[in-house]
């Protein structure tokens, strides 16, 4: 079955770092994917999606691109603030799976200042 | 303003006791779903509703039922609550339930704690 791979956690950043949040999926067909933020106390919400290879999703100064040869979606940001603190989930849907998410285990980031 | 609510926000029960964890969203989405959020796994799709009376298991359905008697609320019932359905639950709905990269809209949780 499909299936999404985070990088373990915590990741701990000072202010103004750069961040990655690897992630890998492996998925039967031709996915959609996405990142999904988490905020303490609050449900999920898009952060940025990509629906065919070579797609950069971009938001809030996240990036994440769509490679199809390394099945991969990298989430990315060249200085993150305290504010991002926060659980990031990888996540993607099939064409045929009905808008089903499968999802990574997520990935909190602590920024200190 | 676009949501998803859910209510309770926060539910200590006891084993065995039937409750229901309402759902609605009043963005006139075709598609909703309930999920459950686990450490270390992330979260799993427990049932969803394509519209209305319409519904499907997702990957952990056992020990949920669901019910979809109007298009902007999809009740999540346990019949009869264990400890291993101690988690925390979110209801999510999307636009419609084909569309290529459908952005879906969560809810802002349910946690709840099975005694």
């Amino acid at each position: 079955g499909d299936s999404v791979t985070q990088m373990e956690g915590p990741v701990t950043l000072s202010e103004e770092a750069f961040l990655t949040i690897n992630c890998t999926y492996t998925a039967t067909g031709y996915p959609s994917l996405f990142w999904y933020v988490q905020y303490p106390g609050e449900g999920l919400q898009l952060l940025l999606k990509a629906t065919k290879a070579d797609d950069k999703g971009s938001n809030k100064g996240f990036e994440a691109t769509y490679r199809k040869e390394t099945t991969s979606f990298h989430l990315e940001k060249g200085s993150v603030q305290v504010s991002d603190s926060a659980v990031y989930f990888c996540a993607l849907s099939e064409d045929t799976g009905f808008q089903k998410l499968v999802f990574g285990t997520g990935t909190r980031l602590l920024v200190s200042p | 303003e676009a949501q998803v609510t859910q209510n309770p926000r926060y539910l200590i029960t006891v084993t065995g006791k039937k409750l229901t964890v309402t759902c609605s969203q009043n963005m006139n989405h075709e598609y909703m779903s309930w999920y459950r959020q686990d450490p270390g796994l992330g979260l799993r799709q427990i049932y969803y509703s394509m519209n209305v009376e319409v519904t499907d298991k997702g990957d952990v359905p056992e020990g949920y039922k669901v019910s979809r008697k109007e298009k902007r609320n999809f009740p999540l019932i346990l019949e009869s609550p264990s400890p291993n359905q101690t988690s925390l639950y979110f209801c999510a709905s999307s636009l419609t339930r084909t569309g290529r990269g459908e952005t879906q809209y969560f809810g802002p949780g349910t946690r709840l704690l099975v005694l």
